[in-house]
């Protein structure tokens, strides 16, 4: 059974710190990884869709890496701003389309 | 840009209700989900649908059904609702040929 972990639960940084949320699953067997961010009481908006036979992508200021033989992932977030704050989650597939969702990161950038 | 839309920012419903969520998307997407978003147990899926008059339970079922007549649409239906359903409920689709979630700004349903 497909389990995703994230570390930490909750980080608050000062603005302009560089970070490094990080994601585990148990299966290493997944073709992609995708990182979400939600605001609260919004949707979840998706940031970053790496597949397996990447090691990287990247998007602005976000970069994630994705090591399947390890099962782990990290969503870096360069010059953190006030805006970056919100729950970070990631998701890897399931079988038919299905997403298993990791609990997420609460993240909180202070000016 | 995919777009997904929900009815509803913000619903109230009496007990015993029925109560229609609907989700629409543009993109011409075969796959469509529904979720529910509780504190402290993090998103679990409801049901979702593969394609037009397809269904398929996901982990949480019990006390929804949902309907799918038109491909961009996709309904939950609360039979008769609950205060235990008072909670987020987020939609989602995806292409076939991906995996890629795209989800809708969300309904908070408070049951009374």
């Amino acid at each position: 059974k497909q389990e995703v972990t994230q570390i930490p639960a909750a980080l608050s940084v000062p603005e302009g710190e560089n970070l490094v949320l990080n994601c585990s699953f148990t299966d290493s067997a997944i073709y992609n990884l995708q990182w979400f961010r939600q605001d609260p009481g919004k949707g979840l908006t998706s940031l970053l869709l790496i597949q397996s036979s990447q090691r990287e992508q990247t998007s602005g200021r976000l970069n994630a890496s994705l090591d399947k033989s390890s099962g782990r992932s990290t969503l870096y977030i360069a010059a953190s701003q006030p805006g970056d704050s919100a729950t970070y989650l990631c998701a890897v597939p399931l079988y038919g389309n299905k997403l298993v969702f990791g609990a997420g990161t609460i993240l909180r950038v202070k000016s | 840009d995919v777009k997904v839309t929900q009815s509803s920012r913000y619903l109230v419903k009496r007990t015993g209700e029925k109560v229609f969520l609907e989700c629409v998307q543009d993109m011409d997407h075969e796959n469509m989900f529904w979720y529910r978003q509780d504190p402290g147990l993090g998103l679990r899926l409801i049901y979702f649908s593969y394609d037009v008059k397809m269904k398929e339970k996901g982990d949480i079922p019990e006390g929804y059904s949902v309907s799918r007549e038109k491909k961009e649409r996709f309904s939950l239906i609360l039979e008769s609702a609950s205060t235990n359903q008072t909670s987020m409920y987020l939609c989602a689709s995806t292409a076939q040929w991906s995996n890629e979630q795209f989800f809708g700004p969300g309904t908070r349903l408070t049951v009374l």
